[in-house]
């Protein structure tokens, strides 16, 4: 079945080590996104590629960086993690950026810091 | 710019009663609309998507929605609560941008 993958499911790291998230696809969709979800919270865009133009929201800190490969990776890099970072981080991705098209999730990364 | 309301952060049934979460939406242009489903610890689902073309939608899992113009609203119902319908549930609109804008979600519990 087509889908969206995100590795790991859970991770833990320090206090300010970087760390990587990965999602893939086999969609083959034009778009990926990354979303950042807070306990009891909606999910809050962080950034997305539309192929390989990347769009970064405005409100995102510097401390997350994007990357796109190849059409079916991309990470999410978090250069100094800090308390306020520890949240589920979700993949989505969509064939194209219509305002009909539908984003389809990855099960998200839960990230836990020290 | 585009926004959702969900009425209600936590909703209690019985199981086999009516399911209704609500949602309102504001946009200044004929809206796209979502509800989602997230279980514990998961990604977002898709229920159904309103995309202009019927006002009743249907969706997996035997839900449904209603677009109400007239009440700027797209409630989600089930007619029969199952145990397995305990999730949260997002309402979203498509935004400017083509960006998802959700709602803060509503919790539904079924009682057994």
């Amino acid at each position: 079945d087509a889908m969206v993958i995100q590795n790991p499911r859970y991770q833990v790291t320090q206090f300010g080590k970087p760390v990587t998230l990965s999602c893939s696809q086999t969609l083959n969709h034009n778009v990926m996104y990354w979303y950042q979800q807070k306990s009891s919270q909606a999910p809050k865009l962080l950034f997305h590629y539309y192929d390989k133009d990347f769009n970064n929201e405005a409100d995102t800190p510097d401390n997350f960086q994007s990357r796109r490969p190849n059409t079916s990776f991309c990470f999410l890099d978090i250069r100094s993690p800090g308390l306020g970072d520890a949240a589920m981080y979700l993949c989505a991705t969509s064939r194209g950026r219509t305002s009909q098209e539908t984003q389809y999730f990855g099960p998200g990364t839960r990230l836990l810091v020290l | 710019a585009q926004s959702v309301t969900q009425l209600g952060s936590h909703v209690s049934v019985s199981e086999g009663a009516l399911v209704l979460l609500r949602c309102n939406y504001s946009s200044s242009v004929p809206p796209y609309l979502f509800w989602y489903v997230q279980y514990p610890n998961q990604g977002l689902q898709l229920l159904l998507k309103y995309t202009s073309a019927a006002t009743l939608v249907k969706g997996i899992n035997g839900f449904e929605a209603e677009f109400k113009k007239s009440e700027t609203s797209f409630h989600l119902t089930k007619p029969s609560a199952h145990m397995s319908d305990a999730a949260e549930y997002f309402c979203a609109v498509m935004g400017y941008g083509n960006k998802l804008v959700f709602g803060a979600g509503t919790i539904l519990r079924v009682k057994s």
